[in-house]
């Protein structure tokens, strides 16, 4: 069973960049593409992106200008940067297992990570 | 405005049956499966339902779920006081090459 662990910078203020990074543990890390998910407070779910192992990546349209998502394999890890933040950055960050390597169109996300909150203020 | 449409609140007493709707596209639920999370306040979104119609092990069979066309919904039957969360589905979507999500629905147990 994966577990995944993250952690990362809680508070930016605008402008600066968002850094946070994803640790699995206990499973296949090959197996599957691995997505960072954010929750803007009182908020809905937004997908950001996902990577797998190969280092192939795909992200929301919204935010493809801002967002880099980068994977280590030799450490299990995967990590999230977006530049420029403003306010509307502000939220609880997710990371998650997500689509199957085989298919990213299928699967589901499973397991997610404890969440970070990250607020942006100057 | 998200992508899929759900209605953000749903109510129901003990023991009675909810449903709740998922309305999508021809490029997100007309051909991709549809997957169903659970969250409580304060904690990560939890899988309930995957491709579909499948329940993970350890999700009561109260849950189900189900697809036709471009729709979805999750039935909640013998409802529990323990079930007071937010639903939301989600779908892969060709168009926007990534993973959608409804808005939520806010469910109270009456």
């Amino acid at each position: 069973q994966v577990l995944l662990q993250q952690w990362g910078a809680g508070l930016l203020k605008p402008s600066e960049t968002l850094s946070l990074t994803c640790a699995a543990s206990g499973g296949s890390f090959s197996g599957y593409y691995w997505s960072w998910i954010r929750q803007p407070p009182g908020k809905g779910l937004e997908w950001i992106g996902e990577i797998n192992h190969r280092g192939i990546t795909n992200y929301n349209p919204s935010l493809k200008s801002r967002v880099t998502i980068s994977i280590d394999t030799s450490n299990n890890q995967f990590s999230l940067n977006v530049k420029s933040v403003t306010a509307a950055d502000t939220a609880v960050y997710y990371c998650a297992s997500g689509g199957h390597i085989v298919d990213p169109t299928t699967g589901w996300f499973d397991p997610w990570g404890q969440g970070t909150l990250v607020t942006v203020s100057s | 405005q998200s992508v899929l449409t759900q209605p953000p609140s749903a109510s129901g007493t003990p023991g009675q049956r909810v449903t709740i709707s998922c309305s999508g596209s021809s490029s997100n639920i007309g051909r991709k499966t549809v997957n169903w999370y659970q969250q409580f306040p304060g904690t990560a979104p939890k899988v309930l339902m995957h491709s579909n119609d499948r329940r993970p092990s350890g999700v009561p069979d109260r849950f189900s779920a189900s697809k036709s066309g471009t729709s979805a919904s999750l039935a909640i039957s013998g409802l529990q006081s323990e079930d007071e969360a937010i639903y939301y589905c989600s779908a892969w979507d060709d168009s926007l090459n990534g993973w959608v999500f409804g808005g939520g629905t806010k469910l109270a147990v009456l």
